[in-house]
């Protein structure tokens, strides 16, 4: 199975920070990698696919990068709604398989 | 708009049965394969099962394999998840979801239901 690991699993940033969250895979996955948000309470939402194609209607202040096993999530000007949890899934192989998630809190 | 209503969650006794249902609607539902992901109280994302548009292919995994069957039926828009010889690590928001793609799809999940509750306890 292909291991998905997040980092940092939770952070602190103030209102118009930029926030960076890496997902290291245990084999590369070329640029099979989504993420998703979930705010508490709710279903998780796509906001990046293929590693770094944006979802239609996700603000262009998310944006995804990285390649092989590496990836990134780049949150600029960090708004108060997104405040949440961010999980990368990958789409390379079955077992389809999920980071441990990185939530995102208000300083 | 895209929508997606789980039911059929519950409490049910270890070595028990229940079967989700997953009624969508604002698509073309014979064109895009589904999932179901669940997510355990507190915990994080697992993937539970895909179906292609067809309902001829479907994955599992390891975890759930054997115990647990997904079905669609595409007259009536809606896919199935029924669970046998439950256990209480199934206990978990059971999320329903649409691929991106078509035929056995792309493993992107770009609208999902609310979720429903199955609790596996004696």
């Amino acid at each position: 199975d292909v291991q998905m690991t997040q980092s940092p699993s939770s952070l602190s940033a103030y209102v118009g920070d930029r926030v960076t969250i890496t997902c290291r895979t245990s084999q590369s996955l070329t640029s099979h990698v989504n993420w998703y948000q979930q705010k508490t309470g709710k279903a998780p939402q796509l906001l990046i696919y293929a590693a770094s194609s944006l979802q239609r209607g996700v603000p262009s202040r998310f944006s995804g990068g990285g390649s092989g096993t590496e990836f990134t999530l780049t949150i600029s000007n960090l708004q108060p709604e997104d405040f949440a949890t961010y999980y990368c899934q990958q789409t390379y192989s079955t077992p389809l398989t999920f980071g441990g998630g990185t939530k995102v809190e208000i300083k | 708009e895209v929508h997606l209503l789980e039911s059929g969650g519950g409490l049910v006794q270890p070595g028990g049965s229940l079967r989700l249902s997953c009624a969508a609607s604002g698509f073309t539902f014979t064109d895009y394969a589904m999932i179901w992901v669940r997510q355990a109280p507190g915990k994080g994302l697992e993937w539970v099962s895909t179906i292609s548009v067809s309902g001829g292919r479907t994955y599992y995994p390891d975890s759930v394999k054997g115990r647990f069957t997904v079905s669609r039926d595409n007259s009536k828009n809606t896919q199935y998840l029924q669970m046998n010889s439950l256990r209480a690590e199934d206990t978990a928001v059971y999320y329903c979801a649409k691929d991106l793609g078509g035929d056995t799809g792309r493993n992107i999940f770009d609208f999902w239901g609310q979720g429903t509750l199955v609790t596996v306890s004696s």
